[in-house]
């Protein structure tokens, strides 16, 4: 069964820093691109970034780009989210995503159940 | 590309028909995932390649549609339905872009 555990959420001052970390499990971490995909309390779906099954290729939305930095770490199956420079609009449910299929980019299948990052002062 | 779904918000009673479109700024070709999310919760995959049921969903959701216009459809509506659904394209990589999510309620 796969498991996607995000973790490291908490309220930070404006133009702080943070790092998620997404514990995966019962799949192949290795062969699967992985998102993070957000949602600010009570609104809708919004995709953040990419990265692809080997690291290669790595997208971010406009909005987070020289800010955000994903990454992973295949030997310890694990995505993170190193986010600087927080803005009051990044406040948000932060969630990870597993690919729908093995070395491609298609569309999140698997989520996580998300961490809640609040920036405020 | 820009999703649009309507409508927003959708009354409905347990055994409606109910549909949700969804319509794409440009072609998706048939890139479009629709998801169902209820309060709380991590959003669930219902419907891939804007008409293949993901496994272990109800028959009773349906997608169609290609190119800008696609549609969603619970032909009897259950208790477990009333919820959000989005729709998401997903021919361009960056950035993939969902709706804005259509609310289900109880009539």
């Amino acid at each position: 069964e796969v498991q996607l555990v995000e973790s490291g959420g908490a309220v930070v001052q404006p133009g702080g820093s943070l790092r998620l970390s997404c514990a995966a499990s019962g799949f192949t971490f290795e062969d699967y691109g992985m998102y993070w995909v957000r949602q600010a309390p009570g609104k809708g779906l919004e995709w953040v970034s990419f990265i692809n099954w080997d690291g290669g290729n790595i997208y971010y939305v406009d909005s987070v780009k020289g800010r955000f930095t994903i990454s992973r770490d295949n030997s310890k199956n694990s995505l993170h989210l190193q986010m600087n420079s927080l803005r009051a609009e990044d406040t948000a449910f932060y969630f990870c995503a597993k690919d729908m299929e093995r070395f491609m980019d298609t569309l999140p299948r698997d989520w996580g159940q998300g961490t809640l990052v609040t920036v405020s002062s | 590309i820009q999703m649009t779904q309507s409508p927003s918000t959708l009354s409905a009673s347990v055994g409606d028909r109910v549909t949700i479109t969804c319509r794409a700024s440009q072609s998706i070709f048939g890139y479009l995932a629709w998801y169902q999310q209820k309060p709380g919760r991590a959003p669930k995959l219902l419907i891939y390649k804007a008409s293949s049921l993901e496994s272990g969903v109800p028959s009773r959701f349906s997608g169609s549609g290609s190119g800008t216009e696609f549609s969603l459809t619970i032909s009897s509506l259950q208790p477990d339905d009333f919820a959000t659904y989005y729709c998401q394209q997903y021919k361009s990589y960056s950035p993939w872009t969902f709706g804005q999510g259509t609310k289900v309620e109880i009539k």
